[in-house]
Formats: structure tokens, C-alpha cells, sequence
């Protein structure tokens, strides 16, 4: 079936550090890919999403590119800021649902 | 309120008692998930619906019940409270067909004693 694996966390950076979040998929045939974002005490909102490989989804300064001759699709973001310290998580559609992984925690320090 | 919502946002119940869970949305989206979160298990789909009256089980269904009577709504009913189900609930809908995006509730955070 569909699978997800990314990154353990938690991962702490200082304010303007780079971020990066690996994802990786199992899947057949050409699923969708997400990432969502769960702020403290909130729930889940979509981050960026990528339709078809070599897509490139951009939000927020957070950007992540359909790669599928690895089968990955890595969250980034050049200079993070205090206000990005949340929970990511990445995420495929397949056919009807999504199938999540499990999440990676980020802080980010001042 | 446009949008998707549930309630009540926080729950305190006893092992044993009933619980139902509530969700709605405002989209006239086909499907509705449940899914619930804990640590160290990520998010796990219990329950979804395809549309009204037609709901299929998801990865961890035991101990809950679903029903759909209407499109907008989407209850999720604990028969019997057990403090294995202390957990963050969460409500998801999305409309039909294509790989739609999943739009999330707030969450209902359940702590069952």
C-alpha cells in the first residue's frame, strides 16, 4: 500500500537557518503530494502540494519539488523564522485518502 | 461559519460512557475523514465517508461508530469510552474525485479517565 516516511525530529534551528525535511513515498501509480503544516494547538493546514513529477509547490517561502525518479519530495526553506516552529507533515494521495507521515517537529530559536 | 468545524473542542469523560464527537462542514465536500492523533503514531485514519450513507473503515476503527446522514455532517460516536482512545481527534473533508487537497477541523482533544 501507500507509504510515507520522513524525517525524525525534533530539529532545532536559530532564527535565518536553513531547513530542510526529507519525505520519501512508496506509492502506485502517480499519486499527489502534500505537505501540511499543525501550528501549537491547531489543526492541520496545507503548506504546499505538488500534482505531477517535477512540480515545484511554493508557499511561504517553503518550497518542495515532485521528484519521482526518487521517489521523494523534500520540504525547504532557505531562512526560517520564530513563527515556523510547528509540526510538518508529509502526505500522499493516492486514490481516495491521504497517507501521512509521521510528522516532524521544528523550533525554531531567536 | 464557512468552513469546517467540530465540537466540543476539549472532552472529559469516564471509561465506559458514551462520547459522540461532532463535525461539519460548510463546503458540500463528498468526503469526510476522522482521523485521530497521538504520539510516536503520527495521524490514522478510523473512519471515512464517500458521501452521505456510504462510510467505510479506516486503519484503526475498532471501538468507534460513523454516520453520515446528511452531506454536511459527520459524527464519530465512542460506544464505550476505554483510555485507550485519549487522543486528538480530527474531522477532514475534501470534494470528490481527482486528489483534492484535505481541508482539517480544529481538533477535539478527548481525555477519557
Amino acid at each position: 500500500g501507500d507509504s510515507v516516511t520522513q524525517m525524525e525530529g525534533p530539529v532545532t534551528l536559530s532564527e535565518e537557518a536553513f531547513l530542510t525535511i526529507n519525505c520519501t513515498y512508496t506509492a502506485t501509480g502517480y499519486p499527489s503530494l502534500f505537505w501540511y503544516v499543525q501550528y501549537p494547538g491547531e489543526g492541520l493546514q496545507l503548506l504546499l502540494k505538488a500534482t505531477k513529477a517535477d512540480d515545484k509547490g511554493s508557499n511561504k517561502g517553503f518550497e518542495a519539488t515532485y521528484r519521482k525518479e526518487t521517489t521523494s519530495f523534500h520540504l525547504e526553506k532557505g531562512s526560517v523564522q520564530v513563527s515556523d516552529s510547528a509540526v510538518y507533515f508529509c502526505a500522499l494521495i493516492g486514490d481516495y485518502k491521504l497517507s501521512f507521515g509521521a510528522g516532524t517537529t521544528v523550533t525554531v530559536r531567536a | 461559519d464557512a468552513g469546517i468545524t467540530q465540537s466540543p473542542r476539549y472532552k472529559i469523560t469516564e471509561t465506559g460512557r458514551q462520547v459522540t464527537l461532532m463535525c461539519h462542514q460548510t463546503w458540500s465536500h463528498s468526503y469526510m475523514f476522522w482521523y485521530r492523533q497521538d504520539l510516536g503514531h503520527g495521524l490514522r485514519l478510523i473512519y471515512y465517508s464517500a458521501a452521505a450513507d456510504i462510510t467505510d473503515k479506516g486503519e484503526v476503527p475498532d471501538g468507534y461508530v460513523v454516520s453520515r446522514s446528511k452531506t454536511e455532517n459527520f459524527p464519530l460516536t465512542l460506544e464505550s469510552a476505554t483510555r485507550s482512545q485519549t487522543s486528538v481527534y480530527f474531522c477532514a473533508s475534501r470534494l470528490a474525485g481527482g486528489k483534492n487537497e484535505q481541508f482539517f477541523g480544529p481538533g477535539t482533544r478527548l481525555t477519557v479517565l
